[in-house]
């Protein structure tokens, strides 16, 4: 079983959507990250949280910890939106273990 | 300020040439990382080096060299390619791994052995 497991792993929606997508890990951790990478492959980081909730533009990602379960949400979705999301943690010794990535197409 | 500059993007290489990934970065990070990427899998590190002269291995290090010999780089050597190292590579920086601290990409290395 990995231990940062990503839902879904392929996700189309249309234009307007509001998108959830999950990411649930089995570690203890310091912090999770949420990226994202376009076609062409860049990876950018959208946020590092490790408690409650971020926001940044249309772009919210939250976590719980007691639940080891974290979301990244779009609202107001658009085609520029499309990407893989992939999620990461950070466990003990500052080591990084990451997600499968969830594919987003998001549909005119 | 270029960020993680990485290269070759592209490369094809025969079974047991080597090569080398070159990884650079311009902000004094002292945390840099090699990771490949393979579909339907996650990123998987290779080696990293938390600053130079410190390397240590990570999760897939066999067939992989990296060496810090200055802040600013960190290069990836294929001793003897292999077909299974057909991937995507990527090079990655932070100044710690530390919470609060952002991860910085390079735009890939797609390497192919035939």
């Amino acid at each position: 079983k990995n231990e940062v497991e990503q839902s879904p792993q392929n996700l189309t929606a249309q234009e307007g959507e509001f998108i959830t997508i999950n990411c649930s890990y089995s570690v203890g951790i310091s912090a999770l990250h949420w990226l994202q990478q376009h076609p062409g492959g860049g990876i950018v980081s959208l946020f590092m949280l490790s408690s409650g909730k971020k926001k940044h533009g249309r772009l919210i990602a939250t976590i719980n910890i007691q639940e080891k379960h974290s979301s990244l949400h779009i609202t107001a979705s658009h085609p520029r939106d499309s990407a893989v999301y992939i999620c990461a943690v950070t466990i003990a010794n500052y080591q990084l273990i990451w997600g499968a990535g969830t594919k987003l197409i998001i549909k005119p | 300020n270029a960020g993680v500059t990485q290269t070759p993007k592209f490369q094809v290489l025969k079974t047991g040439q080597s090569m080398t990934l070159q990884c650079a970065q311009d902000m004094n990070h002292e945390y840099m990382s090699w990771y490949r990427q393979d579909p339907g899998m996650g990123l998987r590190l290779i080696h990293y080096s938390v600053g130079a002269g410190i390397t240590d291995q990570g999760e897939v290090p066999n067939g992989y060299n990296v060496s810090r010999s200055t802040t600013e780089d960190f290069p990836l050597r294929l001793l003897s390619a292999a077909p299974s190292q057909t991937s995507v590579y990527f090079c990655a920086s932070s100044y710690s791994l530390a919470p609060g601290n952002t991860i910085y990409f390079g735009e890939g290395s797609w390497l192919t052995v035939v």
